[in-house]
């Protein structure tokens, strides 16, 4: 079962413009951690932002977190070819197993 | 830090053959996590351990599948009786405590013929 919601599923954008996806889970957390996936290889992570936090950043990206509304977002800003992937959000359970569930992704097409 | 390290890198069986998956964390890592992934989905939580220890397992996961971390160190995913559902990708991570990021290898593909 998945524990979060990514939209939009896909994304094409011109290299340059910005990228925003969005995360939707449904019980409430302890941190939230954004990753993304390179056809074919492993997940590498971007983000953690945890849930007394509201914003962070880190280079290019930026993360919101609401609580209330039990959302996230990613931005990417200026994006390049390379940024082509696709992209998860991940959240543990506040109670305390401390396991991480993956949402279904946004995949994320920068045409250069 | 070498990385957490999956072997083999692809895998084919036949239908009702058993196979067996390794992965190596980074050294430091007390935490391990399994997930398999499909195509087109996100990763799905198998199981995990802290240390030698199995915390949690999947209740999605038949008693086909078993997975070992002998000593804390390295894991183990045994599949048995394998099934064509059973085709995916199977991605292990290692993280050093709770709160921490997840550091995942390039996973091992299952393909069941």
């Amino acid at each position: 079962s998945q524990q979060g919601e990514e939209d939009p599923q896909a994304l094409s954008i011109q290299e340059g413009e910005n990228a925003t996806m969005n995360c939707s889970y449904k019980t409430s957390i302890n941190n939230l951690q954004w990753y993304r996936q390179n056809s074919g290889r492993g997940l590498v992570h971007l983000i953690l932002i945890r849930s007394n936090e509201r914003e962070k950043h880190s280079g290019r990206l930026r993360v919101t977190l609401d609580t209330s509304k039990k959302s996230s977002s990613l931005l990417i800003t200026a994006s390049r070819a390379a940024d082509t992937a696709s992209y998860f959000c991940a959240t543990d359970a506040s109670s305390g197993t401390y396991k991480y569930i993956f949402g279904t992704g946004t995949r994320l097409k920068v045409l250069a | 830090d070498t990385g957490v390290s999956q072997d083999p890198r692809h895998k084919i069986t036949k239908r009702g053959q058993n196979v067996t998956f390794r992965c190596d964390p980074i050294s430091e890592h007390n935490r391990l996590y399994w997930y398999r992934q499909t195509l087109g989905q996100g990763p799905e939580f198998l199981t995990y351990f802290q240390n030698e220890a199995q915390l949690e397992k999947s209740r999605l996961l038949s008693d086909r599948f078993s997975a070992e971390r002998p000593k804390g160190s390295f894991s183990t995913l045994e599949i048995q009786r394998t099934e064509q559902g059973d085709s995916a990708m199977y991605l292990c991570a290692s993280g050093p405590s709770i709160n921490s990021p997840l550091h995942f290898g390039n996973g091992t593909r299952l393909t069941v013929t």
